[in-house]
């Protein structure tokens, strides 16, 4: 399967801990963007790269979040300090030049803060 | 205003009816709209995108725009039990991000 792959797939943390998730985009994509998703509500963006660019980023991204493509490839979102609030799923998507603005997202990654 | 809304629902519908959903967006330099379906713990699935005015259909589903009215539908034919899950609505506005509405939850009682 060449699809987006996340991972951990679920992460339990205390709070203060730092947590870091990795993304893998599916290979011919250049474009690649990390949501977040609470019970009930859509996922809302959080950051948007082209390639190693990082182009975008949400007012919702508070300093304790960072995110990174080094090599124009995999990802990291990286959260220190967790808070209880940051628990969510965290999805990566991505998309490609000749797929305009559809995205595909990865099945997700569960952040518990306890 | 919320810039992408839905009707949270739930919205149910018996086998093999029609089931009807509906989107409404703020942002008039929006340019492509997208449904996705999201069954419950798991991530959201494209189902069908749309660009330009008027319906364009892909086996049981059919999705219709007006961007004149700023809407957006998603009709799904001969509904199964299968398609209960959690729609939702997003919108590639001029701030060149995807916005997601909140979703509807459809359920289709055999």
């Amino acid at each position: 399967d060449t699809g987006v792959s996340q991972n951990p797939r679920h992460k339990i943390t205390k709070r203060g801990q730092n947590v870091t998730f990795r993304c893998d985009p599916i290979s011919e994509h250049n474009r690649l963007y990390w949501y977040r998703q609470t019970l009930g509500q859509g996922p809302e963006f959080l950051t948007y790269f082209q390639n190693e660019a990082q182009l975008e980023k949400s007012r919702l991204l508070s300093d304790r979040f960072s995110a990174e493509r080094p090599k124009g490839s995999f990802s990291t979102l990286e959260i220190q300090r967790t808070e209880q609030g940051d628990s969510a799923m965290y999805l990566c998507a991505s998309s490609g030049r000749d797929g305009g603005n559809t995205i595909y997202f990865g099945e997700g990654s569960w952040l518990t803060v306890v | 205003q919320k810039e992408v809304e839905q009707n949270s629902g739930p919205l149910s519908v018996p086998e093999g009816a029609i089931a009807s959903l509906n989107c409404t967006y703020s942002d008039r330099g929006s340019q492509s709209f997208f449904w996705y379906r999201q069954y419950s713990g798991k991530s959201p699935e494209l189902i069908m995108f749309i660009y330009s005015n008027g319906d364009k259909e892909d086996g049981r589903f059919t999705a219709q725009l007006n961007k004149a009215s700023q809407y957006v539908s998603l009709l799904i034919r001969d509904s199964q039990p299968s398609d209960s899950a959690t729609y939702l609505c997003a919108v590639w506005g001029s701030a060149r991000q995807l916005t997601f509405g909140s979703g509807t939850q459809l359920t289709v009682l055999p």
